[in-house]
């Protein structure tokens, strides 16, 4: 069974750099056809992709804030770590982690897993 | 980058049908996409995935209720025989290896 949950500060102050750490249980990064991402959502407001990292070290970052974000793995704890630089109150948010499965149908790396998510305030 | 767009809102009594649709942008008309739902207060959950031949593929422990299809650039997610729980918000999800989007969400009522 796959689980992801995030933890880290729930109040940061702005320009500020938030440190998310997504602990998973159930996969490995060993195996060559996994992945882990981020996304947020404002309260009230849609989903948002912010980041992901694959088995092979592989990033990528979305467009609106791609010069503020760093994700990076760490196989032996089972982690995933995004940084977020520079914080202001329009990043709060519910941060989600979830699991990315490679399918060999085509569909390349599917979202098949959500973490509980975590709500970051930026606020002084 | 392709864009979605959803519908803001839907709604449906108990016991009866809906259908959500998700167009893709000209370009990536034949993307595979994915189904999220989101109660009220909770984090997303993965529903399925729809390709654009119409297969669909649903996550673990998703009812018999919930399937998918596909026509040109809209993806559908089709839903019987409505319960309360059925309420929330429904996000569709494309993707290719370097960037993710999501569409704007549809809000369901179950009235």
């Amino acid at each position: 069974q796959i689980t992801l949950k995030e933890s880290g500060p729930t109040l940061v102050k702005p320009t500020q750099t938030l440190t998310l750490t997504c602990t998973f249980s159930g996969f490995s990064f060993s195996a060559t056809d996994v992945g882990v991402g981020w996304i947020r959502q404002p309260p009230g407001k849609a989903l948002e992709w912010l980041a992901l990292i694959y088995w092979n070290d592989d990033e990528h970052y979305g467009p609106s804030l791609r010069t503020r974000l760093s994700i990076t793995k760490d196989t032996s704890k089972n982690e995933v770590v995004l940084k977020v630089t520079d914080l202001e109150p329009v990043d709060t948010a519910t941060y989600y982690c979830v699991h990315l499965q490679y399918y060999f149908d085509g569909s390349a790396y599917v979202l098949d897993y959500w973490g509980q998510g975590i709500l970051v305030t930026v606020s002084s | 980058q392709p864009v979605l767009t959803q519908s803001s809102s839907a709604s449906a009594s108990p016991g009866s049908s809906v259908k959500l649709t998700c167009t893709l942008s000209s370009g990536n008309t034949r993307s595979v996409i994915a189904w999220h739902q989101q109660q009220p207060g909770k984090a997303p959950r993965y529903l399925m995935k729809v390709e654009g031949s119409g297969n669909y593929h649903k996550g673990s422990g998703v009812p018999d209720r919930f399937s998918g299809s596909s026509s040109g650039a809209d993806r559908y997610l089709s839903i019987f025989n409505l319960q309360s729980e059925d309420e929330g918000d429904y996000y569709c999800e494309t993707w290719n290896m370097n960037t993710r989007v999501f569409g704007g969400g549809t809000k369901l009522t179950v009235l």
